[in-house]
């Protein structure tokens, strides 16, 4: 059973370009979630979504960030119009379903940087 | 809104020291508490879940506490060996299904 899959593991992106982040759950994980983790800080919620929905993006920043996870495929991550702040670790996370005893799984993150 | 302190920042101890890595949160109304290891560049290895219900949980050399009333976590590590040099972070995970994490306590290991 492979874990949560994250890719591109490492991207670069100038100013003003798009990133896109995918994120794989691990197999019968409907519960998907996106962190962040700036240089020196600790991991922030971003959003969480489940098949088709987002359940809460109280995380998001406002503009530029937009996250889906589709009936068929794996969640994106999108920022569009990078700029230098947005150069973090993304991680995705993924859990079978809401149940207090569920742990919740981490993938090996996708490291971006705006140059 | 929850917020989470872990202490010490960071802690460096000779290998086969026993220790404790403290975790508090502001908002017991927790489902449950997870702690996790990230090592430099990597993603998050989860090592133990109690739930809101437990006291405690153990696996192998390590032991977690729960003091959901205080909003108090402990990680116990025991006969600590250089492979545990990792940042720890503790995670209370509520009704809106996030986790919020502390910073972490970055452990060093000396052999």
């Amino acid at each position: 059973n492979a874990g949560v899959m994250q890719n591109p593991r490492h991207l670069v992106r100038r100013r003003g370009q798009e990133a896109r982040l995918r994120c794989s759950p691990m197999k019968g994980h409907s519960h998907v979630y996106w962190y962040r983790q700036l240089p020196e800080e600790g991991l922030k919620f971003m959003v969480y979504l489940q098949k088709e929905n987002i359940i809460d993006e109280s995380g998001m920043p406002k503009e530029r960030f937009s996250a889906e996870f589709p009936k068929e495929g794996p969640s994106i991550l999108r920022i569009q119009q990078v700029v230098r702040g947005d150069s973090a670790a993304y991680f995705c996370a993924s859990s079978p379903g809401t149940n207090s005893g569920n742990t919740i799984y981490f993938g090996e993150g996708s490291w971006l940087t705006v140059v | 809104k929850q917020e989470v302190t872990q202490i010490p920042a960071a802690l460096s101890v000779p290998e086969g020291e026993n220790l404790v890595l403290n975790c508090s949160f502001t908002d017991s109304a927790i489902y449950n508490l997870q702690w996790f290891r990230q090592d430099p560049g990597k993603g998050l290895t989860s090592l133990l879940l109690i739930q809101s219900s437990q006291r405690e949980q153990t696996s192998g050399r390590l032991n977690a506490s729960l003091d959901k009333s205080s909003g108090r976590s402990t990680l116990y590590i025991a006969a600590s060996q250089p492979g545990d040099s990792a940042t720890y972070l503790c995670a209370p995970q509520g009704g809106s299904e996030k986790l919020v994490f502390g910073k972490g306590t970055k452990l060093t290991v000396n052999p």
